[in-house]
């Protein structure tokens, strides 16, 4: 039971540098969503997907470009890194949202921002 | 705006008593579900608990359940019987019928004593 896949868990950037972080979801889910956890601040939506080759923004999507181009994968890029993105970050997926639908989460990753 | 509200930044339990984590939330909308996720040192995000803003009945899953009144708009997930291995983050969530936008309050940290 893989779930929701996210690689890689930890890493470190200097300020300027590029990098992808990969979600990957075997459940055949159709909505995908990027958050980063801040302390104190619970979880915030960055972008989110709702098929397919589809993605939009959320709460935070500012310094973020993502891309959905197979069903099971979302990626999120960073393509200039600054001190501010250092967060956890969380992907998760679900079926259409109906209210009942808990979204499943992978296991984060570090990301530190030098 | 839709808005959690999560009190308790640290709650403290004696081993096998009862817990109860607070959580209030702020929206016009009619249909809603209202979700517990915990978050174990490990960094995981585990869903607990979903109540539905028509459920009548309080939902329960094994030592969880959720104490809703909705006129109060207040959602408070209770654990029985606490164990050291409920030592985590807990953070209530909203989502309205169909949305796409799950909001997350701050969290409550949970520490079970021996």
């Amino acid at each position: 039971n893989a779930g929701v896949t996210q690689t890689p868990k930890f890493r470190v950037l200097k300020t300027g540098q590029s990098m992808t972080l990969l979600c990957a979801q075997d459940m055949n889910h159709e909505y995908m969503y990027w958050y980063r956890q801040d302390p104190g601040m619970g979880l915030r939506l960055i972008h989110y997907s709702v098929g397919e080759g589809t993605t939009a923004k959320g709460e935070v999507p500012d310094g973020y470009n993502v891309s959905r181009l197979k069903k099971q994968n979302f990626l999120l890029g960073l393509e200039s890194a600054a001190p501010s993105q250092t967060s956890v970050y969380f992907c998760a997926s679900s079926y259409f949202p109906h209210i009942n639908q808990p979204q499943h989460f992978g296991d984060g990753t570090r990301l530190s921002i030098l | 705006a839709q808005k959690i509200t999560q009190t308790q930044p640290g709650m403290f339990v004696q081993e096998k008593e009862a817990v109860t984590l607070d959580c209030t939330y702020d929206t016009s909308d009619q249909s809603y579900g209202l979700f517990w996720y915990k978050q174990p040192s490990s960094g995981e995000m585990i869903f607990l608990i979903y109540q539905g803003s028509y459920d009548e009945q309080n939902a329960t899953e094994g030592r969880y359940s959720l104490n809703f009144q909705k006129a109060r708009k207040s959602a408070n997930l209770v654990i029985s019987a606490s164990q050291l291995g409920d030592s985590a983050m807990y953070f209530c969530a909203m989502r309205k019928n169909g949305g796409f936008k799950t909001i997350f309050g701050a969290g409550t940290r949970l520490f079970v004593k021996a």
